[in-house]
C-alpha cells in the first residue's frame, strides 16, 4: 500500500474552533488531494496541491484552506469549523495527474 | 462540467456468479478511469486504473473496460465471493487539471 498517514484518526471538536488535519505521504508523489466523503452526496473533493506551495480549490472549498510547504504533507484547516463540516475527510495521492490516485484511511470529524 | 454515473446502486447476489457494474461518464475527452473498491469505515483501494488509449486491465478475477466513444467502463467481477462484498467506485480524470470525478458508487453484497 502506498504511504499515507493521515492524523488525527478520528476527532470530536466544538463548533466555532479551529481544526488542522494533516496528511503526510512517503512516496514523493507530486500531487495530493483533499475529499470529503458523507452519506447522499459520494466523494467531493475539498483542494488539492499540484506541487509544493501549489494548491487549488475544489468542488466544496469554502470554510477550508490547505497548505504545502513540503513535498510529504499537505494540512486541511478549518478556520472555524461548523456542524456541517462533520464528516469523513480523505487525503489523496497520485504521482503525476495521469497516474492512479491512492487513499488514506481517513479522518472521522465530529463537530458539536 | 465531467458527471459519473454508476448503476445499479446496490446489487446482491449469491456466490460464485459472475458480476458486470457499469459506470457511464458525459465528457469522453478523458486522460483515466480508475476503479477502487471500498470496505466499510474504510478509505479507497485501487483496483484498476485504465488510460484513456487502452481498452481495458486485468487483475486476477477483475477485468475493466472502455469505450470512450459511448462514455461507458464496466468492472466484470469473475466467480464472485463473499469477500467482494463492497462498494465499487469509479473515477474519471478529465480536463486540464486532472481533477477526478467520482461516481456515487455500487454497493455489492455477495451472500454465501
Amino acid at each position: 500500500d502506498a504511504g499515507i498517514t493521515q492524523s488525527p484518526r478520528h476527532k470530536v471538536t466544538e463548533t466555532g474552533t479551529p481544526v488542522t488535519l494533516r496528511c503526510h505521504q512517503t512516496e514523493n508523489h507530486r500531487y495530493m488531494y483533499w475529499y470529503r466523503q458523507d452519506p447522499g452526496h459520494g466523494l467531493r473533493l475539498i483542494h488539492y496541491s499540484y506541487g509544493v506551495k501549489d494548491t487549488d480549490k475544489g468542488e466544496v472549498s469554502d470554510g477550508y484552506s490547505v497548505s504545502r510547504s513540503k513535498t510529504e504533507d499537505f494540512l486541511l484547516t478549518l478556520e472555524s469549523a461548523t456542524s456541517s463540516q462533520t464528516s469523513v475527510y480523505f487525503c489523496a495521492i497520485s504521482r503525476q495527474g495521469d497516474q492512479p490516485q491512492h487513499f488514506g484511511d481517513g479522518t472521522r470529524l465530529s463537530i458539536l | 462540467k465531467q458527471e459519473v454515473t454508476q448503476i445499479p446502486a446496490a446489487l446482491s447476489v449469491p456466490e460464485g456468479e459472475n458480476l458486470v457494474l457499469n459506470c457511464s461518464f458525459t465528457d469522453s475527452a478523458i486522460y483515466n478511469l480508475q476503479w477502487f473498491r471500498q470496505d466499510p469505515g474504510k478509505g479507497l483501494t485501487s483496483l484498476l486504473l485504465i488510460q484513456s488509449s487502452q481498452r481495458e486491465q486485468t487483475s486476477g478475477r477483475l477485468n475493466a473496460s472502455l469505450d470512450k466513444s459511448s462514455g461507458r467502463s464496466t468492472l466484470y467481477i469473475a466467480a464472485s465471493q463473499p469477500g467482494d462484498s463492497a462498494t465499487y467506485l469509479c473515477a474519471v480524470k478529465s480536463g486540464g487539471s486532472y481533477i477526478p470525478t467520482f461516481g456515487r458508487g455500487t454497493s455489492l453484497i455477495v451472500h454465501p
